[in-house]
């Protein structure tokens, strides 16, 4: 397996601009996270799903972010309007029962 | 759900030393997990100590679990200049992994 695919890798774009991240977990995973990550304060779970069903939101920072997962091999983050401040690394995980989560390479996003 | 707070924030060593980091977590527990993260990379899993388990060897890591005072601790022996990441401790209960800050280490050749 290629492990925990995502893209795009970079993101520049400018505020109030609508920003889709997507992942693609590893086959046969159950799980599937969406974690934001910056300086100020470190790695955050954002949403998680279990068979493409979203079980906790409580981390997505505002409604201005949503996130889907139609299937159980793709998902996808979207920011909309995108701000300054959502400038941050995006990551993706996907895991299998209460096993180890596998990251995948993250999306850097930066929001002038 | 679980989080992992990871002691010290940050390490400095020289090369050839030992690192130890250590981790809390508040409730009832399945097992930790030890993660590594370079910069600029997605974290990376090390090490699974299930919570039946006190001590877990993988090459330099040691890993020991105390769940009486739900605590952790990662020993890297003779530490490298590669080394050189964050390490961030999670706890896994019925509900999904929750990292802490990481301990940030650096190891000076």
């Amino acid at each position: 397996d290629a492990g925990v695919i995502q893209s795009p890798r970079h993101e520049v774009t400018e505020m109030g601009q609508e920003v889709t991240l997507r992942c693609k977990p590893i086959s046969g995973h159950d799980y599937l996270f969406w974690y934001r990550q910056t300086m100020m304060r470190g790695l955050e779970l954002l949403i998680y799903f279990n068979n493409n069903v979203p079980i906790d939101d409580s981390g997505m920072p505002e409604d201005r972010f949503s996130a889907k997962m139609p299937n159980a091999s793709f998902s996808t983050l979207k920011i909309q309007p995108s701000e300054p401040r959502d400038s941050a690394v995006y990551f993706c995980a996907s895991q299998t029962g209460l096993g180890e989560q596998y990251f995948g390479p993250g999306t850097r996003l930066t929001v002038t | 759900s679980q989080q992992g707070e990871e002691d010290p924030q940050a390490l400095s060593i020289q090369e050839g030393e030992n690192a130890t980091m250590n981790c809390s977590y508040k409730t009832s527990i399945n097992n930790l997990q030890w993660y590594r993260q370079n910069s600029g990379r997605g974290l990376v899993h090390l090490i699974l100590i299930r919570s039946n388990e006190r001590e877990k060897h993988s090459g330099r890591l040691r890993v020991t679990l105390d769940t009486s005072k739900k605590s952790s601790s990662l020993l890297i022996t003779a530490s490298r200049a590669a080394d050189t990441a964050s390490y961030f401790c999670a706890a896994s209960g019925n509900t999904p992994l929750v990292f802490g800050k990481g301990t940030r280490l650096s190891v000076i050749a």
